[in-house]
C-alpha cells in the first residue's frame, strides 16, 4: 500500500527552526513530484510548497525565504526546513504525492497522515 | 492568486438525499480542478481531479463537472460515511488554491 508517513512535529518558539521530513513508500518515489500543504486549527487547507521529480521548488508567498523544500530520493524521504517561525505557521502540515495527472503538478492522490507544528513562546 | 469560494458553507441533509456542491473561481481555470473530502482528524481524499474524473477507488455516487470558473461536485444518495468536509482545488496557476471548504452534515 502507498503510504507517506510525516515525522518532526512539535512545539517551537517564535524565530525558532524545525525540520519535517515524509517517508515514502511503495511506490517509485523518484519519479514524482511532492508537495506538502498545511492546515491550521479549525481551518482550511493551505498549500506551502512543491518540489518536483528533479527538484525544482515552488513555495507559497507566505513561507518563501523561510522554508524550504528537498527531497532524498536515495531514501525515498521528503523535507521541509522551516526557519524563522511565526504564530502563524501552526498547523498540521500533510505531505502529499502528486498524481501527475499529464504532466502537470497539482493533483494530489496520496497524503500523509500529518504532523502538528506549534509555534508559541 | 486565485481565489476559489465554495458555496454553500454548510449543507445539512440526511443520508439517501443528494448533495450539491459549488466552486467558484475569481478567473478560469480551464478544468485543472480537484475536490478533496475532509473527515475529522483525517488527511484529505482525493475524490475528483480535472473537474470531472473520480480518483482511484472512489464511488460512482460522487460526481464533478464544470469548466471555466464554476464548478460542482454531486454526491447522490448520502452514505454516512459521506458527511464531511469537501475542499476544491485548482492546479491551473501558481499559487496552487484551495477553497474554503463546504461541510456536508447530518440533519
Amino acid at each position: 500500500e502507498v503510504q507517506l508517513v510525516e515525522s518532526g512535529g512539535g512545539l517551537v518558539q517564535p524565530g525558532g527552526s524545525l525540520r519535517l521530513s515524509c517517508a515514502a513508500s511503495e511506490f517509485t518515489f523518484s519519479s514524482y513530484d511532492m508537495n506538502w500543504v498545511r492546515q491550521a486549527p479549525g481551518k482550511g487547507l493551505e498549500w506551502v510548497s512543491s518540489i518536483t521529480s528533479g527538484g525544482i521548488t515552488y513555495y507559497a508567498d507566505s513561507v518563501k525565504g523561510r522554508f524550504t523544500t528537498s527531497r532524498d530520493n536515495s531514501d525515498n524521504t521528503l523535507y521541509l526546513q522551516m526557519n524563522s517561525l511565526r504564530g502563524e505557521d501552526t498547523a498540521v502540515y500533510f505531505c502529499a504525492k502528486d498524481g501527475g495527472v499529464r504532466g502537470i503538478l497539482g493533483t494530489l492522490d496520496i497524503w500523509g497522515q500529518g504532523t502538528m507544528v506549534t509555534v508559541s513562546s | 492568486e486565485i481565489v476559489l469560494t465554495q458555496s454553500p458553507a454548510t449543507l445539512s441533509l440526511s443520508p439517501g438525499e443528494r448533495a450539491t456542491l459549488s466552486c467558484r473561481a475569481t478567473q478560469s481555470v480551464g478544468n485543472y480542478l480537484a475536490w478533496y473530502q475532509q473527515k475529522v482528524g483525517q488527511a484529505p481524499r482525493l475524490l475528483i481531479y480535472d473537474a470531472s474524473n473520480r480518483a482511484t477507488g472512489i464511488p460512482a455516487r460522487f460526481s464533478g463537472s464544470g469548466s471555466g470558473t464554476d464548478f460542482t461536485l454531486t454526491i447522490n444518495s448520502l452514505e454516512p460515511e459521506d458527511f464531511a468536509v469537501y475542499y476544491c482545488q485548482q492546479r491551473s496557476h501558481w499559487p496552487l488554491t484551495f477553497g474554503g471548504g463546504s461541510k456536508v452534515e447530518m440533519k
